[in-house]
């Protein structure tokens, strides 16, 4: 089965650069997530998509952003890297139930992660 | 961490031995879920449970909630030495979109 493919696996930036992680959902899940998790830490939500459309955001820096495209992979762009923003960065999807989606139950499946590296 | 605490931090245990983790959190919820990490994976959904039920099972998995504590355990019985990892339990917020982890509690089980 088909599961949540992120790229690139590893990256390394310098100070002050930009990077892109880019997610592509499991077929027909409607719903994206991206995680930050740093050394020792928990996974710290960043912020989440449905049907395309931003519904969540969490600890995001405003010099983060994210999108989700129509065939609805998502991309989480980030500038200005810091040394702090050397972390994993998961990318999940879910699909969820019919219904008020607000009030579902839904599991995450998660990707393999995206290791930011700031030098 | 953002919503959750869980306790011990870490866990040593003897193979066939039983494990238990427990998670506290502070706001309303529809859901909590357990994961599991390996070492700088991705995480693995175990189990979820919603907040009208008190106690699910899945395989060697037990898991209780308490809406009233605000808090859940995961049991994991029997243990293996491929059981070691990080367990993070995840909470489903009223109202939201959000799953919050928690601070996770790193389980090791020696052969």
């Amino acid at each position: 089965a088909a599961g949540v493919i992120q790229s690139p696996r590893h990256l390394i930036k310098e100070k002050r650069e930009t990077a892109t992680l880019k997610c592509y959902p499991i077929p027909r899940h409607d719903t994206v997530y991206w995680y930050q998790q740093g050394p020792g830490q928990d996974p710290q939500f960043l912020i989440s998509f449905y049907e395309k459309m931003q519904s969540d955001k969490g600890s995001i820096p405003d010099r983060f952003s994210a999108q989700q495209f129509s065939d609805y992979h998502s991309e989480l762009n980030m500038s200005s890297l810091e040394l702090g923003d050397s972390a994993l960065y998961f990318c999940a999807s879910s699909f969820m139930r019919q219904g008020s989606p607000r009030s579902g139950a839904n599991v995450l499946t998660f990707g393999a992660g995206s290791r930011l590296t700031v030098l | 961490s953002q919503q959750g605490e869980e306790d011990p931090q870490a866990l040593s245990i003897q193979e066939g031995e039983n494990a238990t983790m427990n998670c506290s959190y502070k706001t309303s919820i529809n859901n909590l879920q357990w994961y599991r990490q390996n070492s700088g994976r991705g995480l693995v959904h175990l189990i979820l449970i919603r907040s009208n039920e008190r106690e699910k099972h899945s395989g060697r998995l037990r898991v209780t909630l308490d809406t009233s504590k605000k808090s859940s355990s995961l049991l994991i019985t029997a243990s293996r030495a491929a059981d070691t990892a990080s367990y993070f339990c995840a909470t489903g917020l009223s109202g939201t979109y959000k799953y919050i982890f928690g601070t996770g509690t790193r389980l090791k089980v020696l052969a």
